[in-house]
C-alpha cells in the first residue's frame, strides 16, 4: 500500500515555463487536496476535490489548475511559473473531507529561478 | 487564514523529558488534529480529537480539548531524539461546508540528547 506518491521531488522552473504536479493515490479516498508550505507558514489550500469530476479552489488558487478525471489522480498544473510559486507543495487524501485524518505525500520541492 | 494558532512557536527540552504544546483556535470546530513533520518530510496524521471529546490517548501522546476556551494541548511524555519535528494543529471549523482543515504555523520540537 503505496499511500499518496507524489513526482517529481525537486524540479527548477524558469519564470514562464509550465508544469505538472502528479499526485496519486491508492487508499480510494474520495477527497484530495493541494497545499503549499512556506517558511515560518502553516499550510495554504491551493485546490482540492471532493470526487472525482469535482473540483474547487482554496486559499491562494491563482495561477494553479487542477483536474480529477479518476479518484486515484489529482495533478496539479502551473500555467506559467512565477518566483512567487517557488515553494513546497503537498499533496493529501481523506476518505472523506476533514472530518477523517489525511494522508500527506511526502511533498515536491519548487524552484522557480 | 490561520485557525489554529501554536505556542510555543519552538520548544527545546532533554530528551526524557515530556513535551507539551498548545494550540488555540476561533471558531466551533467539528474536530481538531495534530500531524508531525520531520524535517524535509510530508506530514503524518498523529491525533484526531472530535468536538464532543474531551482527552485522547495514543502511545507517549496525549491530547485534550477544551472547546469552552477554544483551546487544545499535545503532551509527548518520555521525549525520544526521534521526536524532534515540527507539529501542527489544524481544525475542522463547523461553518464550512466542506470541512476544510485550517492549520496554525506550528510548533518546533527539539529534543536534546
Amino acid at each position: 500500500n503505496a499511500g499518496v506518491t507524489q513526482t517529481p521531488k525537486f524540479q527548477v522552473l524558469k519564470t514562464g515555463q509550465s508544469m505538472t504536479l502528479q499526485c496519486a493515490q491508492d487508499m480510494n479516498h474520495e477527497y484530495m487536496s493541494w497545499y503549499r508550505q512556506d517558511p515560518g507558514m502553516g499550510l495554504r489550500l491551493i485546490h482540492y476535490s471532493v470526487g472525482a469530476g469535482i473540483t474547487d479552489q482554496g486559499e491562494v488558487p491563482n495561477g494553479y489548475n487542477v483536474s480529477r478525471s479518476t479518484t486515484e489522480d489529482f495533478p496539479l498544473r502551473l500555467l506559467s511559473a512565477a518566483p512567487s510559486q517557488t515553494s513546497v507543495y503537498f499533496c493529501a487524501s481523506s476518505y472523506a473531507t476533514a472530518k477523517y485524518g489525511y494522508t500527506f505525500g511526502s511533498g515536491t520541492r519548487l524552484t522557480v529561478v | 487564514s490561520q485557525q489554529g494558532e501554536e505556542d510555543p512557536q519552538a520548544l527545546s527540552i532533554q530528551e526524557g523529558e515530556n513535551a507539551t504544546m498548545n494550540c488555540s483556535y476561533k471558531t466551533s470546530i467539528n474536530n481538531l488534529q495534530w500531524y508531525r513533520q520531520n524535517s524535509g518530510r510530508g506530514l503524518v496524521h498523529l491525533i484526531l480529537i472530535r468536538s464532543n471529546e474531551r482527552e485522547k490517548h495514543s502511545g507517549r501522546l496525549r491530547v485534550t480539548l477544551d472547546t469552552s476556551k477554544k483551546s487544545s494541548s499535545l503532551l509527548i511524555t518520555a521525549s525520544r531524539a526521534a521526536d524532534t519535528a515540527s507539529y501542527f494543529c489544524a481544525t475542522a471549523p463547523i461553518m464550512d461546508s466542506n470541512y476544510q482543515l485550517i492549520w496554525g504555523a506550528g510548533t518546533k520540537l527539539i529534543i536534546k540528547p
